[in-house]
């Protein structure tokens, strides 16, 4: 199983692009990175997830390596309404095997 | 469309007495989950359904804590003692099927307080 390490926390400034590193140094062949959002007394939220190189929506990109030990969520141009936790989870192709790591509170301040 | 239900939202129970959280997923989603969330870490896995059969319950303490999903719709889990370390955020989630890429929809979650 493929535990991920993240930053605890990070500050930022409104309007800075932020970027959260999660290491994974045993991940599987199959394994899927996939990022998820939690603002206090939420569920988490689903931002991003990806295998291999890069994948963008309209929130955030994932850089994912070659070796993909780790992998890079990109916010750009951070509010204050993206205060919150995020989590780095890996998980195998089945969808089982899930373990979200501890997760990095990123502050926005103006 | 509905996102994931849950109740309650808030519980308090003295140990060793039980408590039950039920859960309504979002409709059709055939995966359903349960996590525990204690403060300051991230969800643990503690039981995965696909429709209605268990797929992965390796984390969960089986003495304690038992799940089920009649119908492979709606979910209930219990606890039967409980322990003060069970005190939480008790998360729910489903997904369209098991397997990447589907993600998770979690619901707001039961906090629940043992004391």
């Amino acid at each position: 199983l493929a535990k991920t390490t993240q930053p605890i926390s990070m500050d930022s400034y409104e309007g800075q692009e932020v970027n959260i590193t999660c290491s994974h140094n045993n991940i599987a062949t199959n394994d899927y990175i996939t990022w998820y959002q939690q603002f206090p007394s939420q569920g988490p939220r689903f931002i991003i997830q990806g295998y291999k190189t890069k994948v963008t929506n309209e929130v955030a990109s994932l850089f994912i390596p070659a070796d993909r030990k780790s992998s890079t969520l990109s916010l750009p141009r951070v509010s204050l309404s993206d205060t919150a936790v995020y989590y780095c989870l890996v998980a195998n192709q089945a969808g089982t095997a899930l373990i979200f790591g501890k997760g990095t509170t990123l502050s926005v301040s103006s | 469309e509905a996102g994931v239900a849950q109740s309650p939202r808030y519980k308090i129970i003295e140990k060793r007495q039980s408590v039950a959280f039920w859960c309504n997923p979002i409709s059709g989603h055939a995966t359903l989950y349960w996590y525990q969330q204690i403060l300051g870490q991230g969800p643990k896995l503690l039981i995965q359904f696909q429709n209605n059969g268990v797929v992965d319950d390796s984390q969960l303490p089986k003495d304690r804590f038992s799940a089920e999903r009649l119908k492979g719709v709606d979910s209930t889990l219990k606890i039967q003692p409980a322990k003060l370390e069970d005190s939480a955020v008790y998360l729910c989630a489903s997904s369209l099927r098991t397997g990447a890429p589907y993600e998770q929809y979690f619901g707001p979650g039961t906090r629940l307080t043992v004391t």
